[in-house]
């Protein structure tokens, strides 16, 4: 079956850098996308990756791995506003969405 | 302009009732959502409309039936509400071509509450 994982939740300081990973398991592959989910808004579009390597996005970057069906989002410079979860998202070989259930990053002063 | 907006915002109702979820978008996108937040918060997708022909139908209940008069709107009516049909649900738009523009482009949620 299709599957994606990551953690449920994570805690970290402001100011300080944090890394959410996510492994996925999709029936094909073309690609991975990262989204950020404030408490009852909608998911808007962070990032996402198709090649391996470090996508870079000011304070946020994106890294995938296809040999290992592993992302990582890694925010630096954390501020209180990154408070939100944050969904991983791969693209199957008929182009839809398997989402996880997403990463509350909770953010302490 | 929103870019996808989806109305109610919020949409309270007994059991038993037929509601209707509207939507719609002006970014000139090929395809259209619909998916279902529980309270897990898994994304789940229920339709997916391109050029108004439904290309994805996951195991959801004949009680949901998505309308898509034209290509910027897609509308969700469901008969019969259930306890279980509470969630956020949200409507969602993409361009066809190549995985960049497969960006999804969510609106603001309806919420969902069965009595």
């Amino acid at each position: 079956g299709q599957n994606i994982d990551q953690p449920t939740e994570m805690t970290a300081t402001e100011g300080a850098i944090v890394q959410i990973n996510c492994t996925y398991q999709t029936s094909g592959f073309n690609g991975l996308f990262w989204y950020q989910q404030h408490a009852g808004e909608a998911p808007t579009f962070l990032s996402y990756n198709v090649l391996d390597g470090l996508e870079e996005k000011g304070r946020f970057s994106s890294f995938l791995s296809r040999s290992k069906g592993y992302s990582y989002l890694l925010l630096k410079e954390l501020q209180m506003k990154d408070s939100a979860s944050y969904l991983c998202a791969a693209m199957d070989s008929n182009y839809q969405l398997i989402w996880g259930a997403g990463t509350k990053l909770i953010i302490k002063p | 302009d929103t870019a996808v907006s989806q109305t109610p915002k919020y949409l309270v109702t007994q059991m038993g009732n037929d509601k209707s979820i509207k939507c719609e978008q002006n970014l000139g996108h090929d395809t259209m959502y619909w998916y279902k937040q529980d309270s897990k918060k898994f994304l789940k997708i229920m339709f997916s409309y391109n050029n108004k022909e439904l290309i994805i139908n996951e195991t959801v209940p004949n009680r949901f039936s998505p309308k898509s008069p034209d290509k910027a709107h897609l509308n969700l009516h469901i008969n019969s509400l259930e306890l279980g049909d509470s969630a956020v649900y949200f409507c969602a738009s993409s361009q066809d071509g190549d995985v960049a523009k497969n960006i999804q482009y969510f609106g603001a949620g309806t919420r969902l509450s069965v009595l």
